[in-house]
């Protein structure tokens, strides 16, 4: 079975540009979750959508970050304009169903640095 | 679990010897638990789960052990192998259905060959 699936693996930028990044869920799967990684801060939760619909974005850090998800199979995390403190690792993951104690699964993530 | 400040405490354990590694977490709400493992420029991968209504569950050589009354979780890993070498980290929610998980700190857990 595929797992998740994100792209691009690493991306390097120049800061003020615009960044997308993006994630395929596992199939059937109705629940997507953005993280981003940092060695200061660990894995924080971004943003998680239940059946397409934003839930909490609570951990965005500004509205310079925005994500979306069109249908079940696709999601984006864009970043516009970029700075070098979004230099991190950018994780989706996604669960099974919405609700009860159903793990999430991770992909192998987008080593972000903003130059 | 709180993911704060991060210097990550790391065990070193010899190959085949088995290894413990703990989690504190501090919401007393807290009623589902998971550890992961993330190995090098991957994301965490999950091992195992346990509910707040169990306090033991095991799976291929790897125990999760569930103390409620002193907020404590460990991950016991028997017979250690080399590819065992990774962070660990545990992960908590209140979920209420609320999926949101707080994750720890982390573990780096070393194997010894």
């Amino acid at each position: 079975d595929a797992g998740v699936i994100q792209s691009p693996r690493h991306e390097v930028t120049e800061m003020g540009q615009e960044v997308t990044l993006r994630c395929k869920p596992i199939s059937g799967h109705n629940s997507l979750f953005w993280y981003r990684q940092t060695m200061m801060r660990g894995l924080e939760l971004l943003i998680y959508f239940n059946n397409n619909v934003p839930i909490d974005d609570s951990g965005m850090p500004e509205d310079r970050f925005s994500a979306k998800m069109p249908n079940a199979s696709f999601s984006t995390l864009k970043i516009q304009p970029s700075e070098p403190r979004d230099s991190a690792v950018y994780f989706c993951a996604s669960s099974p169903r919405t609700g009860r104690d159903q793990p999430q699964h991770f992909g192998d993530g987008t080593r972000l640095s903003i130059l | 679990g709180e993911s704060v400040g991060l210097h990550l405490p790391t065990l070193s354990v010899q190959e085949g010897d088995n290894s413990i590694i703990n989690c504190a977490y501090s919401n007393s709400a807290s009623d589902y638990f998971i550890w992961y493992k993330q190995e090098s420029g991957k994301g965490p991968q999950f091992i195992i789960d346990i509910r707040s209504n169990m306090d033991k569950r095991q799976g291929q050589r790897v125990t999760v052990l569930l103390n409620k009354t002193v907020k404590h979780l460990s991950l016991q890993i028997a017979a250690t192998q080399p590819g065992d070498s990774a962070v660990y980290f545990c992960a908590e929610t209140a979920n209420f259905g609320n999926e949101k998980l707080t994750f720890g700190t982390g573990t780096r857990l070393t194997i010894i060959p």
